[in-house]
């Protein structure tokens, strides 16, 4: 059965620093990979998704993951974080087969000024 | 471009009351997601859409929520009877097909006394 963890529940960083969230999937093939935001008050908002390809796929808002196939692992990148980037963060994995999707628990960002 | 339109914004009601939720999706969007969300947690899938058929309901409890989409367009969501385990926040999504980008809606917060 396909899942997803992130191990992070949450994340403090200053503004500027350098960000990564974790994720880790369990599926037997190749999945669709996502990331969403969801902002206090907002719905929720895809950032990047992989397929195929490159594994460095970049998004919105200057993100970027990496889809690492030996470690099961997508993991979300930020080289500067804006205060703005506060929010919490979805990883989400689709079944190719029957695109079913499952979203992990989320990792809540916080920014220091 | 209009987005998932949802309503109502927010419901209270009482266990063992009912309640349906309404959900409009982007125009031309054959697929059509219902999430539940419980604070502090991940979107967990209640049913999928692919126009006016059910793709996924493994994780919709049959007993008390039911789910239609006539004319493969709106669809409405409903739970009778409620129990307090239900307070959630119930976010609909669509996307042009099952491995597109998904549109989520503001979302219903819902809470059961």
């Amino acid at each position: 059965a396909q899942s997803v963890t992130q191990p992070d529940i949450h994340i403090t960083v200053s503004e500027g620093a350098s960000l990564e969230l974790r994720c880790n999937y369990s599926y037997g093939a190749t999945p669709y990979l996502f990331w969403y935001v969801q902002s206090p008050g907002q719905g929720l908002q895809l950032l990047l998704k992989y397929f195929s390809g490159d594994t460095l796929v970049q998004g919105i808002k200057g993100f970027e993951a990496e889809f690492k196939r030996s470690q099961s692992s997508f993991n979300l990148r930020k080289p500067s974080v804006h205060w703005s980037d506060a929010a919490e963060y979805f990883c989400a994995v689709v079944n190719s087969g029957t695109y079913k999707y499952i979203f992990g628990t989320g990792t809540r960002l916080k920014v220091l000024a | 471009e209009a987005g998932v339109a949802q309503s109502p914004r927010y419901k209270i009601i009482e266990k063992r009351q009912s309640v349906a939720f309404w959900c409009n999706p982007i125009s031309g969007h054959a697929t059509l997601y219902w999430y539940q969300q419980i604070l502090g947690q991940g979107p967990k899938l209640l049913i999928q859409f692919q126009n006016n058929g059910v793709v996924d309901d493994s994780q919709l409890p049959k007993d008390r929520f039911s789910a239609e989409r006539l004319k493969g367009v709106d669809s409405t969501l409903k739970i009778q009877p409620a129990k307090l385990e239900d307070s959630a926040v119930y976010l609909c999504a669509s996307s042009l097909g099952p491995t597109d980008t998904q549109y989520f809606g503001p979302g219903t917060r819902l809470t059961v006394l």
